[in-house]
């Protein structure tokens, strides 16, 4: 079966620009997660859709950071503006429900914000 | 917070079993153990889960201590492209707590 699709791979910006990633998700999976990886660490949870609702955002800048899922199927995540410390993979993983513990993630997009 | 504590690094002969531990000393009763393994520059992998008996999948092995507070993931024939960071997590099974990793392991297996 298909895996998660993410674009782009890499993207350069200057601080104070925006940027948008899509992700979409493994078909018939109702929950969709979208990581933070800074360099070094583990990823981190920034937002959990069970279909196209949000079960937890708390991690999430919000005064910079945005996601949606339309219809809970693809979903994006924007930041405007971005930071410095924006710079990070973002990682997107989905899985059956949100019960289970096994997710599938793509390969993420690099950001590098200048 | 990480639930749980892992070397930050550990080499592997290729061909040998690569023994990777993971102290989860405040595991409650109901929480599983995840293993994930993450190659550079691709999204983690899930491997195994396991709650309180050895589990064995075409990955890895998972061998869970009796008092649940710690446990090993045995790849038994190491290769080259088993060479990645392997999280041990902690979590509830049926809920919607979310995965925490934390820095995990850094296996090298060498030629």
């Amino acid at each position: 079966e298909a895996g998660v699709a993410q674009s782009p791979r890499y993207k350069i910006i200057e601080k104070r620009q925006s940027v948008a990633f899509w992700c979409n998700p493994i078909s018939g999976h109702a929950t969709l997660y979208w990581y933070q990886q800074i360099l070094g660490q583990g990823p981190k949870l920034l937002i959990q859709f069970q279909n196209n609702g949000v079960v937890d955002d708390s991690q999430l800048p919000k005064d910079r950071f945005s996601a949606e899922r339309l219809k809970g199927v693809d979903s994006t995540l924007k930041i405007q503006p971005a930071k410095l410390e924006d710079s990070a993979v973002y990682l997107c993983a989905s899985s059956w429900d949100r019960g289970t513990g096994e997710l599938f993630f793509g390969e993420g997009s690099r950001l590098t914000v200048l | 917070d990480a639930k749980t504590t892992q070397p930050p690094s550990m080499d592997c002969a290729e061909g040998r079993a690569a023994n990777l531990p993971c102290n989860h000393s405040t595991i409650s009763g109901n929480e599983y153990v995840y293993w994930y393994r993450q190659i550079h520059s691709q999204g983690p992998q899930y491997i195994i889960h396991g709650l309180k008996n050895n589990e064995t999948n075409e990955m890895a092995s998972l061998i869970i201590t009796e008092d649940r507070k710690s446990s090993t993931l045995i790849l038994p024939h190491a290769t080259l492209r088993d060479t990645a960071v392997y999280y041990c997590i902690v979590r509830t099974q049926g809920g919607s707590e979310k995965l925490v990793f934390g820095k995990g392991t850094k296996l090298t297996v060498n030629p």
